[in-house]
């Protein structure tokens, strides 16, 4: 099947730092990818949807300037959390788009643990 | 805007048995996919089973089946001969067919495997 990965795994940033993460669809091609936020035992939180070629779309309340999201490529779609502070520690997950045999799949990446200290 | 509604946080079942997730949402779309995913300790979304809402029939996956009740707007996950693996956190999702963008996630239900 369908492989997303997610780099890295976890991390640990001094606040005021910039940590990116990568999502990667490794055999197909995503033209849209989407970052969720997860606080531990909640749900998953849209946070931004990825469009390969053009601007994000950002869930309401979520700063675009803080999670600066990039997708330059069909396989690549990376977030940025810029200035980093404690209250952004959390697990973030990607998901890639794909239509295959005629209907649409989603695929998730194997999340990352960021930690602000 | 979509909806989607667990109501039940916590569920435990005796391994070998049988047990049932409830899921319910609300939507005015008419072709849409509804989705079980497991979350296990380690984080990574797994897919459990799907639903074509178009399909009349009720997805099955080996010990996984769903009661897709489309008036009711009903998702329930039927776990049948539940196992150790099994504990882990499961989410009901939805899926707009026609713009096939983002999941519209429940609230999750953890379930917990008694040996």
């Amino acid at each position: 099947g369908a492989v997303v990965s997610q780099h890295p795994s976890w991390v640990i940033c001094k606040s005021g730092t910039s940590v990116k993460i990568e999502c990667r669809s490794l055999d197909f091609q995503a033209t849209t990818m989407f970052w969720y936020r997860q606080f531990p035992k909640k749900s998953l939180m849209l946070m931004a949807t990825s469009n390969e070629g053009s601007k994000a779309t950002y869930e309401q309340g979520v700063e675009k300037d803080k999670f600066l999201i990039n997708h330059a490529s069909l396989t690549l779609s990376t977030l940025t959390v810029t200035s980093a502070h404690p209250e952004d520690s959390s697990f973030y997950i990607c998901s890639a788009r794909a239509v295959l045999t005629g209907r649409i799949e989603a695929f998730f990446g194997q999340g990352t643990r960021l930690t602000v200290v | 805007a979509q909806t989607v509604t667990q109501s039940q946080p916590e569920m435990s079942v005796q391994e070998a048995e049988t047990v049932t997730l409830s899921c319910t949402y609300d939507t005015s779309e008419n072709n849409y996919y509804l989705f079980w995913y497991k979350q296990p300790p380690s984080r990574q979304m797994i897919l459990v089973i799907r639903q074509e809402a178009y399909k009349q029939q009720n997805a099955t996956e080996n010990r996984f089946s769903v009661n897709f009740q489309k008036a009711a707007k009903s998702f329930s996950l039927k776990i049948s001969d539940s196992q150790l693996g099994d504990t882990a956190m499961y989410f009901c999702a939805f899926m707009n067919a026609n713009t096939g963008n983002q999941f519209y996630f429940g609230t999750g239900t953890s379930l917990t495997v008694i040996p």
